[in-house]
Formats: C-alpha cells, sequence, structure tokens
C-alpha cells in the first residue's frame, strides 16, 4: 500500500545526542515536510523539500538539519543545539507540484523524548 | 504572516451536532482543510473547500466557509464517541506548506 512511513515510533535520547528520524514515502510526491507538534500548540513547520537535493528552513529549524538525496526519503536530525527537542514529529508529502489540490499526506508520527 | 486561530476544546454529548470553528488572517487561501487527528497518530484529511465556495457537505461534515470574515466551520451531524479527537483545519496560501490551527479537542460524551 502506498504511504509514508516514520521510524522509530519512540525515541529516547540522552542531552548532547544527535538522533535522527526517518520518513520515507512511496506515493511518488515531489514534496517532503517535517512538523513538530506540542500540546495546544498546533503543527509547526521545521524543514520543507520540493525537489530532490533542495530543501528550505520552515519557521523552526534551528537546532535541525534534513537531507534529500532521494525523492522518497527525508531524514531530519535533532541535533544537540537544539534546546527543548521532547516532541511528537511529524513527516508528510504532498504531490502539490503536480497541481493537485496541495492535500498533505502524514505518517504516524515519531515521538522523541529526551531524558 | 499567516495566522490561523481555533478554540482548544469542544464538549458535545453523543447524538449530537459538533461545531468547531477556525479563523484565519491570510485571505489568499486557494484550499483550506481540515484534518483529523486520532491520539498517537497522524493526521488524517478529512474534508476541504476550494476558496470560490461557500459551503460543502460530505455525509455527516459540513463546511462552511466565510471568505469576507475569513472563517472556517466544520460541522459534524450526529456526533459519535468515534469522533473523538483533535481536529485541525489549516490553509493553503499556495507559497510553501499548509499553516496549521492549534488544534480543537472534540470530546464526546456518551
Amino acid at each position: 500500500d502506498g504511504g509514508i512511513t516514520q521510524s522509530p515510533k519512540y525515541l529516547f535520547r540522552k542531552e548532547g545526542q544527535n538522533v535522527t528520524l526517518s520518513c520515507e514515502q512511496n506515493l511518488n510526491h515531489d514534496a517532503m515536510y517535517w512538523y513538530r507538534q506540542d500540546p495546544g500548540q498546533g503543527l509547526r513547520l521545521i524543514y520543507y523539500s520540493q525537489i530532490v537535493n533542495d530543501f528550505q528552513k520552515g519557521d523552526i529549524a534551528e537546532g535541525y538539519s534534513v537531507s534529500r538525496e532521494k525523492k522518497e526519503s527525508f531524514p531530519l536530525t535533532v541535533t544537540s543545539a537544539q534546546k527543548n527537542p521532547t516532541a511528537f514529529y511529524l513527516c508528510a508529502s504532498s504531490g502539490l507540484a503536480g497541481g493537485e489540490t496541495g492535500e498533505l499526506f502524514f505518517g504516524e508520527g515519531s515521538r522523541l523524548t529526551v531524558l | 504572516g499567516e495566522d490561523v486561530e481555533q478554540s482548544l476544546f469542544l464538549s458535545v454529548r453523543e447524538g449530537d451536532s459538533s461545531v468547531i470553528n477556525c479563523t484565519y488572517t491570510d485571505s489568499s487561501s486557494t484550499y483550506l482543510y481540515w484534518y483529523k487527528q486520532e491520539p498517537g497518530a497522524g493526521l488524517q484529511l478529512l474534508t476541504y473547500i476550494f476558496s470560490n465556495m461557500d459551503m460543502k457537505q460530505d455525509q455527516r461534515l459540513t463546511v462552511l466557509l466565510n471568505k469576507k470574515d475569513k472563517h472556517l466551520s466544520l460541522r459534524i451531524a450526529d456526533t459519535q464517541t468515534g469522533d473523538s479527537a483533535i481536529y485541525f483545519c489549516a490553509i493553503d496560501t499556495g507559497r510553501r506548506a499548509l499553516t496549521f490551527g492549534s488544534g480543537t479537542r472534540l470530546q464526546v460524551q456518551p
């Protein structure tokens, strides 16, 4: 079945460590996104990529890094520079480049907890 | 920049109608969306409305759009306990990515 797969679902990290969250899609979508969700704050955009080998900062990019070497993959690294990394991270993709409605398709999320 | 506002919480009784409201500041949205999030899961698209429409009905869901007041609402008829979730409105300004509201937690009491 087509969809977006995020892994791991749960991740624990010690302070000072970098961690990488995986996001893979087999929907043949050009655009991919990373959002962060905190209680009562909705979703905030971290990074997005509209084409392979290109990505842009969102509203809260500090302390995060991404790469887009393949169309189907958009991993997010949470670095030790991120001051408050404990959150629920959501990856999404869209066929925006194809002139569709712009609907985002979401993965099931990854919950990161810093100990 | 874009700003999307929602109330945080709504409680209704099973069988009643639920109305979730959303206001936004950017008037250039082409599409406006409603997403549903179950606990611990990602978001799923419930419905969307094109900006040149003022109403869209899809089974138990009715979306109303008032462009003049920049107000979007989602009405769920005959609300069931399975409708308990967080509901997000989102707007698409065509610039980069969807902008989401803070989400409204709908609690349905039996």
